[in-house]
């Protein structure tokens, strides 16, 4: 069974820029969530998207917002790019509740702003 | 809302010996999952343990086990002889049991050094 897969793997861009990564969970899990992960930071959660709809939200601005398709994928985009948006985002996936709790991750995407 | 605390930012342990990484939590719910990740320097995240907050009974997994007490809110994991390929960041991990979602919250993370 294929894990939870996102790309770009790593990624760099400028200041003002806007970047869409993407996520495919894990064939039958509907529920999708993103973190940022900075050394200043830690891990940080950003949204839950169930059945094409976002469940929750982080304290994030609006700058950060996602989607999710008929088929479980999910993008998050970030405009209007930071430096301080540079980090390593996670996406991971779970099923449906009620479930085991565990939420299973993918390698991350590594995006560098300049 | 709830945190979660590891105060050991560090560790290092001999291999084949056991060490000890703590987590506390602070939390107003009666049902919820704790979790230990794991982050290797590859960066993938995989789960170590998990235990349910109405077990009394620690998990155990092979090497690693834990020691929950839900009333102090504190959770610990325990390595058992230790490996070289046991070096990774490890985040203790908090989330609701109920359907609202699967929202976790992290600890700041322990960095673990095995030495041969």
């Amino acid at each position: 069974k294929a894990g939870v897969t996102q790309t770009p793997r790593y990624l760099i861009k400028t200041r003002g820029q806007q970047v869409t990564l993407s996520c495919s969970p894990i064939s039958g899990h509907r529920s999708v969530s993103w973190y940022q992960q900075t050394p200043g930071q830690g891990l940080q959660f950003l949204f839950e998207y169930f059945s094409e709809t976002q469940r929750n939200k982080g304290n994030f601005p609006g700058r950060f917002s996602g989607r999710q398709f008929s088929n479980s994928r999910s993008e998050m985009n970030v405009s209007t790019l930071e430096l301080g948006d540079s980090a390593l985002y996670l996406c991971a996936s779970s099923l449906p509740a009620p479930n085991t709790g565990e939420l299973f991750f993918g390698e991350g995407s590594r995006l560098t702003v300049l | 809302a709830q945190t979660v605390t590891q105060s050991q930012p560090e560790m290092s342990v001999q291999e084949a010996e056991t060490v000890t990484l703590s987590c506390t939590y602070d939390t107003s719910e009666s049902d919820y999952y704790l979790f230990w990740y794991k982050q290797p320097p590859s960066r993938q995240m995989i789960l170590v343990i998990r235990q349910e907050a109405y077990k009394q009974q620690n998990a155990t997994e092979n090497r690693f086990s834990v020691n929950f007490q839900k009333a102090a809110k504190s959770f610990s994991l325990k390595i058992s002889d230790s490996q070289l390929g046991d070096a990774a960041m490890y985040f203790c991990a908090y989330r609701r049991n109920d359907n609202a979602g699967n929202m976790l919250t992290f600890g700041g993370g322990t960095r673990l050094m095995v030495k041969p």
